[in-house]
């Protein structure tokens, strides 16, 4: 139980273009989602938390309207990345937390790279 | 702000040794701490997690232990393999508008065969 799955796994984009990654709970309902950044050999770092119906919170310094987060239903939530540059190359993360919990469970991660 | 320092940042032991990550919060309202496995290009695994009414938790090889005092929770690894070679994460919850975990810089484990 607990999957929690993350689409694509990897893309690849010209800079200039938006980029759309899907988050799933497949097995569970998850009122709250979470995107996170991770650089190579670092720890993951927060951007924001996914609210199923409301608005997604930013952490500090990420720009909301560059990093779209819509969290349409309980089990998807999506993250866009918009007018993407290289400096947004990076490994992006999602968890779900399960309803009722404190655990969350975390996608595989999407590997994006603008050229 | 919140914060939760991890140490040591790297750490080789012998195969059959143990091994013990440790991680310090600030934040005194925190309640929660799930330590995560996260192997080079895949998802952060959870392991084992304690709640703040608990001092220690143990599952087969691996225990956690709360020192709410002092804000100091560690992960120890016992009769390390070769596979528990990986990146570890430590997080603490808290609840500063919305519910989120901070993560510790993580402790990259090398176990010697």
């Amino acid at each position: 139980g607990a999957v929690v799955s993350q689409h694509p796994s990897r893309v690849i984009c010209k800079s200039g273009t938006s980029v759309k990654i899907e988050c799933r709970s497949l097995d569970f309902q998850a009122t709250t989602m979470f995107w996170y950044r991770q650089f190579p050999k670092q720890s993951l770092m927060l951007m924001a938390t996914s609210n199923e119906g409301s608005k997604a919170t930013y952490e500090q310094g990420v720009e909301k309207d560059k990093f779209l987060i819509n969290h349409a239903s309980l089990t998807l939530s999506t993250l866009t990345v918009t007018s993407a540059h290289p400096e947004d190359s990076s490994f992006y993360i999602c968890s779900a937390r399960v309803t009722g919990t404190d655990t969350q469970y975390f996608g595989p991660g999407t590997r994006l790279t603008v050229l | 702000g919140e914060n939760v320092e991890q140490h040591p940042s790297t750490l080789s032991v012998q195969e059959g040794d143990s091994a013990v990550i440790k991680c310090t919060y600030s934040d005194s309202a925190s309640n929660y701490f799930p330590w995560y496995k996260q192997e080079l290009g895949k998802r952060p695994q959870l392991i084992i997690d304690i709640r703040s009414n608990v001092g220690e938790k143990k599952d087969q090889r691996i225990a956690v232990t709360l020192n709410k005092t002092a804000k100091h929770f560690s992960l120890h690894i016992t009769e390390t393999q070769p596979e528990d070679s990986a990146v570890y994460f430590c997080a603490a919850s808290i609840m500063n508008g919305t519910y989120k975990y901070i993560f510790g810089t993580g402790t990259r484990l090398k176990v010697l065969a």
